[in-house]
């Protein structure tokens, strides 16, 4: 099992829809959480963290984390072109900071 | 306030020759980490440093790779006798604490011919 699993995608959404992204992860020691996007040929960048149970909002963005599930998803609303890139979900266990990616789910945002 | 900066932005090396791939860390920084990624695949971990240590290289080959983070000057990654499976592209990152996310570097990206 790997550690953090994601769909690599492509997932495609139209332009103003709701994109929903969801991440698994298989320890349960696992206590920070962050969503990185990366647009192809960059690098990656950090939009969003979270470390407790619920819904923490920024902006368009919402992570949600929920902890009894072992699962973290990232809602992007009003989607907008710019917004295709490839997601990226990262887990690290305790306050120890190597953190682990998933694959990353690659996002279409169809105008 | 300039962010991570590596360089080269890219690299090419043939079969059997060094490459050297540097990192400097955000101001203020003091955790540095490095990952590759191959196209197609995530990221993966290779090594963890805080200044003049190495936290955590459990993602480094055993052999031809080291990495060290000196006292003065940037983070280094260093690849001896390169193979064409290195080709990828190494990002560094850094971060102020263990509770920060990482700040990424734009990367190298490496070639061997």
């Amino acid at each position: 099992q790997k550690e953090v699993e994601q769909n690599s995608g492509p997932l495609s959404v139209p332009e103003g829809a709701i994109a929903s992204l969801n991440c698994t992860y298989s320890d349960r020691g696992s206590q920070s959480f962050f969503w990185y996007r990366q647009y192809s040929g960059k690098s990656p960048e950090l939009i969003m963290f979270i470390y407790s149970n619920g819904d923490k909002e920024d902006g368009r963005f919402t992570a949600q984390l929920n902890k009894a599930s072992q699962y973290v998803s990232l809602l992007i609303r009003d989607s907008q072109p710019s917004d295709s890139a490839t997601y990226l979900c990262a887990v690290s266990v305790g306050g120890y900071q190597k953190v682990t990616f998933g694959i990353g789910t690659k996002l279409q945002v169809i105008p | 306030n300039a962010g991570v900066m590596q360089n080269p932005r890219h690299l090419v090396r043939r079969r059997g020759q060094e490459a050297r791939l540097r990192c400097s860390p955000m101001k203020g920084h003091s955790h540095v980490y490095w990952y590759r990624q191959l196209p197609e695949e995530g990221l993966k971990f290779m090594v963890y440093l805080q200044k003049e240590n190495i936290i955590d290289e459990s993602g480094m080959p055993k052999e031809r790779f080291s990495a060290e983070f000196p006292k003065e000057g940037p983070s280094i990654l260093r690849i001896q006798q390169v193979v064409r499976g290195d080709s990828a592209a190494y990002f560094c990152a850094s971060s102020r604490d263990s509770l920060d996310g990482y700040t990424f570097g734009s990367g190298t990206r490496l070639t061997v011919v």
